[in-house]
């Protein structure tokens, strides 16, 4: 079984100041994880996903995140916030053939 | 390429109605999902495929239907809506186990 674990449901940072959005997982297997993120009543977009390449990985939008199987966790980051990174972000392990997604993290940015 | 299109984006039915939400994908990807999205639960998986002919169910299957024709169709059943249905339903593919998922747009059901 698998299993994703969004540690803040809210974070709220100001423009111009670094990001952390955290998730820890578990998984029976070598895991594929992954970010998407979802602007208000829009679909989703991967911002980035890991695959047993290099644990450091870069996304879109400046976001990147870092593998840490001693920890099990896959933060994302990121130096500089922006207005319009607003939205709400999802953390995703994929073990099989299903995703298992964590409930979600609601980044808000203020001026 | 379309991509991963859904119909309809909006929906309003009874308690008791039933209908089938569509899915289709053009990029000939073995894998499709079908998601539901309701506040402050991310997403949660309905049922889903490894190809054509194979469906399985996922974490919350109660009440809906799927399957699997073709590669491109992926068509969600819903037997006798309720209000507990009410949610917002994504369908996604991708070409592989661990492969990146491409969703579709959405569709917004209400079931009154």
């Amino acid at each position: 079984a698998q299993s994703v674990t969004q540690l803040d449901s809210h974070v709220s940072v100001s423009e111009g100041t670094p990001v952390l959005l955290r998730c820890n997982y578990s998984s029976s297997y070598s895991p594929s994880l992954f970010w998407y993120v979802q602007h208000p009543n829009k679909g989703l977009q991967l911002l980035l996903k890991y695959t047993s390449a290099a644990t450091l990985v870069k996304g879109i939008n400046g976001f990147e995140a870092e593998f840490k199987k001693s920890e099990t966790s896959f933060h994302l980051t990121k130096p500089s916030a922006h207005m319009s990174d607003a939205a709400e972000y999802f953390c995703v392990v994929s073990d099989r053939s299903t995703l298992t997604f964590g409930k979600g993290t609601m980044l808000l940015v203020s001026p | 390429n379309a991509g991963v299109t859904q119909t309809p984006k909006f929906q309003v039915l009874k308690t008791g109605q039933s209908m089938t939400l569509q899915c289709a994908q053009d990029m000939n990807h073995e894998y499709m999902s079908w998601y539901r999205q309701d506040p402050g639960m991310g997403l949660r998986l309905i049922h889903y495929s490894v190809g054509a002919g194979i469906t399985d169910q996922g974490e919350v299957p109660n009440g809906y239907n799927v399957s699997r024709s073709t590669t491109e169709d992926f068509p969600l059943r819903l037997l006798s809506a309720a209000p507990s249905q009410t949610s917002v339903y994504f369908c996604a593919s991708n070409p592989g186990r661990t492969d990146t998922q491409y969703f579709g747009p959405g569709t917004r059901l209400t079931v009154l």
